[in-house]
């Protein structure tokens, strides 16, 4: 079956760095993403992996290795602002997306 | 401003009524998409729509039904509504089925 695992919460510090990972199976795979959903609001884009390696976007940075069915959303110089959930995605061979129930991130002063 | 736009934000409805849920996009993209996303469970695909005039079941079909007459709307029914639909609903779409996809607002539904 298709599966996407990634931890349920995780508290981390005003101006830390969290790493949030996400492991997946999938039918196929056409490439990883990364969603941002603050509480009450619609998801939107973070990032997207489809080759081995690391994007980096600012303060957010992304990995996908195809090989183990692993990423990790990484976040940096962290803000209040970034208290949401994270939801990860993997897009199978029917570019479908499977998606992860998503990590609710709570940032402490 | 370019988007999607849900109506309605927000209903009740009592159980074994029709409602259909409205989603309009403006971004000229093919693909839509609807999900309902429930506590504690990733979003979970309903129906899709690759281009206008096809549609496609998702995951959890039953109990809905979409129409795709133009590139811009993409309305969700619901023909007999029961208790177990109670969700927060997001139309989505995007350029083509491999790009990222951009969300409404969603429509949170109460069947009672």
């Amino acid at each position: 079956g298709q599966n996407i695992d990634q931890p349920t919460e995780m508290t981390a510090t005003e101006g830390a760095i969290v790493q949030i990972n996400c492991t997946y199976q999938t039918s196929g795979f056409n490439g990883l993403f990364w969603y941002q959903q603050h509480a009450g609001e619609a998801p939107t884009f973070l990032s997207y992996n489809v080759l081995d390696g690391l994007e980096e976007k600012g303060r957010f940075s992304s990995f996908l290795s195809r090989s183990k069915g692993y990423s990790y959303l990484l976040l940096k110089e962290l803000q209040m602002k970034d208290s949401a959930s994270y939801l990860c995605a993997a897009m199978d061979s029917n570019y479908q997306l499977i998606w992860g129930a998503g990590t609710k991130l709570i940032i402490k002063p | 401003i370019a988007g999607i736009t849900q109506a309605p934000t927000s209903q009740i409805l009592a159980a074994g009524r029709r409602m259909t849920l409205r989603c309009t996009q403006d971004m000229r993209h093919n693909a839509m998409y609807w999900y309902r996303q429930d506590l504690g469970l990733g979003l979970r695909l309903i129906h899709y729509s690759n281009t206008a005039g096809t549609t496609g079941k998702g995951e959890v079909p039953d109990g809905y039904s979409v129409s795709r007459a133009n590139t811009d709307d993409f309305p969700l029914t619901l023909a007999s509504a029961v208790p177990s639909q109670t969700s927060v609903y997001f139309c989505a779409s995007s350029e083509r089925g491999n790009q990222p996809q951009h969300f409404g607002d969603g429509t949170r539904l109460s069947i009672l």
